[in-house]
């Protein structure tokens, strides 16, 4: 699988660190996000980002943040003030083009374990 | 609030069965429903989508069926097979906006049985 990828595939890290998750794409997609997923809740949207330097909040983004200062690049940062941080972190990219909604390629996953 | 809703959470088939998932929106400015499949540790992959004007589509044993007045969409799988095992997620882009934003339900874990 290309495409797509994240790194690394499992974290660990104690309470109170702040840790950084990777996400590349070499698809030429303007649009990237990040999404956690819970057992039993689906996938929720933390943060996306349609072009460079521009990114919005998704419906949980507290206790997150995340840049945009490539194309190929959207790291997030899950920060000490994230309550619950212990998920499986996914990253998709897709298409933007105004005014139409695309299907979206996910990357691999992250597990981050915070104890 | 804006939502998905899926339904039924878990679908246990026997193999050649039919499987039947239903998703239900709450906002009729949407108008792209994809629906993905993810096996167990691996990442999601789009199966099947469908956009607001046509009511039906189909590949192969998948078909995805949109009712835009009653606002839900259902995939179906005929002649399911083990492979089919997986967790099936609907999506909506709530509000049709072109930001590409999807909302997701909660999943459907299938189960065909041998």
């Amino acid at each position: 699988d290309g495409g797509i990828t994240q790194s690394p595939k499992y974290l660990f890290r104690k309470e109170g660190q702040n840790v950084t998750l990777s996400c590349e794409q070499n698809l030429n997609h303007d649009a990237m996000y990040w999404y956690r997923q819970d057992p039993g809740q689906g996938l929720r949207l933390i943060y996306y980002s349609q072009i460079v330097n521009d990114f919005q909040k998704g419906d949980i983004a507290e206790g997150y943040s995340v840049s945009r200062e490539k194309k190929e690049s959207f790291p997030l940062t899950v920060t000490s003030a994230q309550k619950n941080p212990t998920a499986f972190y996914l990253c998709a990219s897709s298409i933007h083009i105004a005014g139409l909604t695309y299907e979206q390629y996910f990357g691999p996953g992250t597990r981050l374990t915070v104890t | 609030g804006e939502n998905v809703e899926q339904h039924p959470s878990t679908l246990s088939v026997q193999e050649g069965d039919s499987a039947v998932i239903k998703c239900t929106y709450s906002d009729s400015a949407s108008n792209y429903f994809p629906w993905y499949k993810q096996e167990l540790g691996k990442r999601p992959q789009l199966i099947i989508d469908i956009r607001s004007n046509v009511g039906e589509k189909k590949d192969q044993r998948i078909a995805v069926t949109l009712n835009k007045t009653a606002k839900h969409f259902s995939l179906h799988i005929t002649e399911t097979q083990p492979e089919d095992s997986a967790v099936y997620f609907c999506a909506a882009n709530l509000g049709g906006t072109s930001y590409g934003k999807l909302t997701f339900g909660q999943g459907t874990i299938l189960t065909v049985h041998p």
